[in-house]
Parts: structure tokens; sequence; C-alpha cells
């Protein structure tokens, strides 16, 4: 069965710290990879997503992820963090074939100091 | 446009009782999600929508929760006989005609639901 784990549940950062989350899948098979957002009070939404081609994929608001195939990674960074960042972040992944049942992260809560 | 809605967004009942919760998804979107989130957990997928039928089902967790979507747009989530494990945020996405699971979802607000 897929799985996805989220290695940090809590991260606290001041303004201008670089920042990295982790994410590992659990999953034989060729997948489709997301990162989404929840800012606080707002819905879920997507910051970025790979499917194929260069795996180092570039999303909203200055955030990046790069897919190591060889270590079922897809960790979410971005070199330079703002307030406005402190939000949950959830990584996400589903099969490439018949892949509407995504699987979420268990999600990381950033909160960036000011 | 309009965003995917969700209602009611806050729903308390009682052990035992009945309740629908309604989705209406991003106008055009074929494809409709449920998923239940509980506290300090991500989204955990129910069951997935393509048009009317329900092309997934497999994150239903038991017979008391049912899903519909009789015309293609508008969704309910049925939890007969509620109980309090049940209490968690329900939340419902659409997206465009699915290709490969590659498709940005949308979420909703979500409802958030308490079973005493």
């Amino acid at each position: 069965a897929q799985s996805v784990s989220q290695h940090n549940h809590h991260v606290i950062l001041s303004e201008a710290a670089s920042l990295e989350l982790g994410c590992n899948y659990s999953y034989g098979g060729t997948v489709n990879l997301f990162w989404y957002v929840q800012y606080p009070g707002q819905h879920l939404q997507l910051l970025l997503k790979y499917f194929s081609g260069d795996p180092l994929v570039k999303g909203i608001k200055g955030f990046e992820a790069e897919f190591i195939k060889s270590k079922f990674s897809f960790n979410l960074r971005k070199p330079s963090v703002q307030w406005s960042d402190t939000a949950e972040y959830f990584c996400a992944v589903n099969a490439r074939t018949g892949g509407f049942k995504t699987i979420f992260g268990a999600g990381t809560r950033l909160f960036v100091k000011a | 446009g309009a965003g995917v809605s969700q209602t009611p967004s806050n729903k308390v009942t009682e052990k035992g009782k009945y309740v629908e919760l309604r989705c209406d998804p991003i106008s055009g979107h074929t494809a409709l999600y449920w998923y239940r989130q509980s506290l300090g957990q991500g989204p955990e997928f129910l069951i997935y929508f393509q048009g009317t039928g329900a092309a997934d089902d497999s994150g239903l967790p038991n017979d008391r929760f049912f899903a519909v979507r009789p015309e293609g747009s508008v969704s309910t989530l049925k939890i007969q006989r509620t109980e309090r494990g049940d209490s968690a945020v329900y939340l419902c996405a659409s997206s465009l005609q699915p290709g490969q699971g590659q498709e940005t979802q949308y979420f909703g607000p979500g409802t958030r639901l308490l079973v005493l």
C-alpha cells in the first residue's frame, strides 16, 4: 500500500532562514507527487507538483522540490522564508496508473518568526 | 469563478444519528473527491467520482458511509449511525477531467463534524 512520511511535525524558523521539509513515499510504481499548503484560515491549495522530466520542480512563492527516485523522496525547499510562509505543508502522492487515490502525509506545521 | 463550497461548515450531532454533508464543486469539474481529516493528520482519501459514478470508493471506512453524485455536479456524503470516531473535518475537492492523476485538486473549506 502507498504511504507518505513527513519527517518533521513542527518546524520553527526565523525569517530569512532556509527551509527544507522532508517527504518520503512508499510505492513501487510510477507516481505523481505534490506539495499542498494550508495557510491559517484558508483552504488547502497546491504549491507544486511533479509528474516527469526535470526532477527539480519550481512552484509558487519561491518554493521548489526535488524528486530523488532512488531515495523515494520529494523534499520541499525554500532558500529564504518569510513570516507569510507560516502554514501547514502536506506532501501527497498518487499512482500514475489509475491515480485517483491520493495519499497525504501527516503534515508539517511551519512557524516563521518575524 | 467560485471555488468549491461545502455545507454546513459545522455540524454537531449525537451518536447514532444520520448526517449528510454537501459539496458543490467548481463548475465544469468532472472529478470530485471526498477526504476525511482527523486532528493532527493529513487528509485521508474516502471516495472519488468521475461524473456520476464512484470510480474508487476504497477509502470508505465501512458501510455506514455512502456518497452520491446523481447529476455529476453536487455530491452528498452520507453517514449513518454516527459514532464518536467519525468526528473530523470532511473535505471535498474537485478537478478537471482527470488524465493520469496529475490534475490539481481544488479543495473546499471543509465541514467540521462533531459527534457527541
